[in-house]
């Protein structure tokens, strides 16, 4: 079983819609749980952190935590074209700056 | 502000050959990790480092080492490349070791090993 699992997809999505991204993992002792977005030929970018479960809100994103499922998932409200890119789930599950990632799931964003 | 700088962007190497990656860190961080991003996947923690010293490494063998500058900058060597070792690898910088939410990545250099 992989560490942390997404489904590769693609997933399209229509502009205006929202894209909903999801993320297991399989370490019970995680804490800290990040969503970088990733364009073509470029380096990954932090877009949101959770920490706590729950929802957490940073305009049109919205990350969720359930740690009792192992679950974290990144929703994205009024999906642009700007967003087609590939979504990467993070999980810190050794203390310092040792994240494990998932393969990431390509989003497309459909005019 | 300078971000994160790697060098260089680009590399093409033989099997066999060793290479060395070069890291500068974000103005006023003091910790590098090192990523290995294959093509399709996500990155792969290789090592951090912080005061001068590997504090974390993942499952990479030792054919993978690093050094931390006074300066702050980072350089990973990788000895005896594979072809397996063609990749994207990326530098990511911090303050403090635990400052994952701060994790700033560099754009990347990316190894071609033929």
């Amino acid at each position: 079983q992989k560490e942390v699992e997404q489904n590769s997809g693609p997933l399209s999505v229509p502009e205006g819609a929202i894209a909903s991204l999801n993320c297991t993992y399989s370490d019970r002792g995680s804490q800290s749980f990040f969503w970088y977005r990733q364009y073509s030929g470029k380096s990954p970018e932090l877009i949101m952190f959770i920490y706590s479960n729950g929802d957490k809100e940073d305009g049109r994103f919205t990350a969720q935590l359930n740690k009792a499922s192992q679950y974290v998932s990144l929703l994205i409200r009024d999906s642009q074209p700007s967003d087609s890119a590939t979504y990467l789930c993070a999980v810190n599950t050794g203390g310092g700056n040792k994240l494990t990632f998932g393969t990431g799931t390509q989003l497309k964003v459909e005019l | 502000d300078a971000g994160v700088t790697q060098s260089p962007t680009h590399l093409i190497k033989t099997r066999g050959q060793q290479v060395t990656l070069r890291c500068s860190p974000k103005s006023g961080h003091d910790t590098v990790s090192w990523y290995q991003q294959a093509l399709g996947q996500g990155p792969q923690f290789i090592f951090q480092y912080y005061e001068e010293e590997e504090r974390q490494r993942g499952n990479f063998p030792d054919r993978f080492s690093g050094h931390q500058f006074p300066n702050y900058s980072s350089e990973l060597n990788v000895n005896a490349l594979l072809l397996g070792d063609s990749a994207l690898y990326l530098c990511a910088s911090s303050l403090g070791v635990g400052g994952s939410e701060k994790l700033f990545f560099g754009s990347g250099t990316q190894l071609s090993v033929l």
